[in-house]
């Protein structure tokens, strides 16, 4: 049982904009920022979003994330077929004096 | 740019204390303001945070591995190390080393290793 509550899938088609939600405490999201990653089949997770809403070098301005109190979502918008992949919400928790993570959302590419 | 490499034993049986090393490239393991992380994932499952070390040798660690886990560092090999004692099957997962910058920001990560908890 993760800490942090993700969707376990996710779908839509090409060109199409999809959100993915990720919900925690008082405790994680909501009193320290959200990173998101991103995880192909057969790889390491690569961070996508820090801070909530900042991207990594290097990452399209497809993806965008945005928090609000306990909660945190991950935007990707104009959908490729190469974005299939798993999803992880991330957060430090100040009770854990660790970072904890969500379930993961499996993102499907119609 | 940094880059982070696992090895140890893909096997280990239970009861037993599993190992892994962490080589880091690119970069001095000393330098800069990170933690060295351990993080693990069951196969189809998500992600979990074992513990880091600071690169002033500082450590904490998940508490519910608090008591079988040791992290530490080798500054003069750029490596850092994990060791998990008394495994059991639900050890059984992928391994990846990692560098965070802080706040679940993890910037680096090692291709990952699998390790068989198994008889």
């Amino acid at each position: 049982q993760s800490v942090l509550t993700q969707p376990p899938s996710a779908s839509g088609t090409p060109g199409q904009r999809v959100t993915i939600s990720c919900s925690g405490s008082s405790s994680n999201i909501g009193s320290n920022t959200v990173n998101w990653y991103q995880q192909l089949p057969g790889t390491a997770p690569k961070l996508l979003i820090y801070s909530n809403n900042q991207r990594p070098s290097g990452v399209p301005d497809r993806f965008s994330g945005s928090k609000s109190g306990t909660s945190a979502s991950l935007a990707i918008s104009g959908l490729q077929s190469g974005d299939e992949a798993d999803y992880y919400c991330a957060a430090w928790d100040d009770s854990l004096n660790g970072p904890v993570f969500g379930g993961g959302t499996k993102l499907t590419v119609l | 740019q940094v880059q982070l490499q696992e090895s140890g034993p893909g096997l280990v049986k239970p009861s037993q204390t599993l190992s892994l090393t962490c080589t880091v490239s690119g970069g001095s393991i000393s330098s800069g303001s990170y933690y060295w992380s351990w993080i693990r994932q069951p196969a189809g499952k998500g992600l979990e945070w074992i513990g880091r070390i600071y690169t002033s040798g500082s450590t904490n660690y998940n508490p519910s591995l608090k008591s079988r886990v040791t992290i530490s560092v080798d500054t003069s090999k750029n490596q850092f190390s994990l060791k998990l004692s008394s495994v059991t099957a639900a050890d059984t997962a992928v391994y990846y080393c990692a560098r965070d910058s802080g706040m679940a920001t993890i910037g680096a990560w090692g291709q990952g290793t699998l390790v068989t908890v198994s008889s």
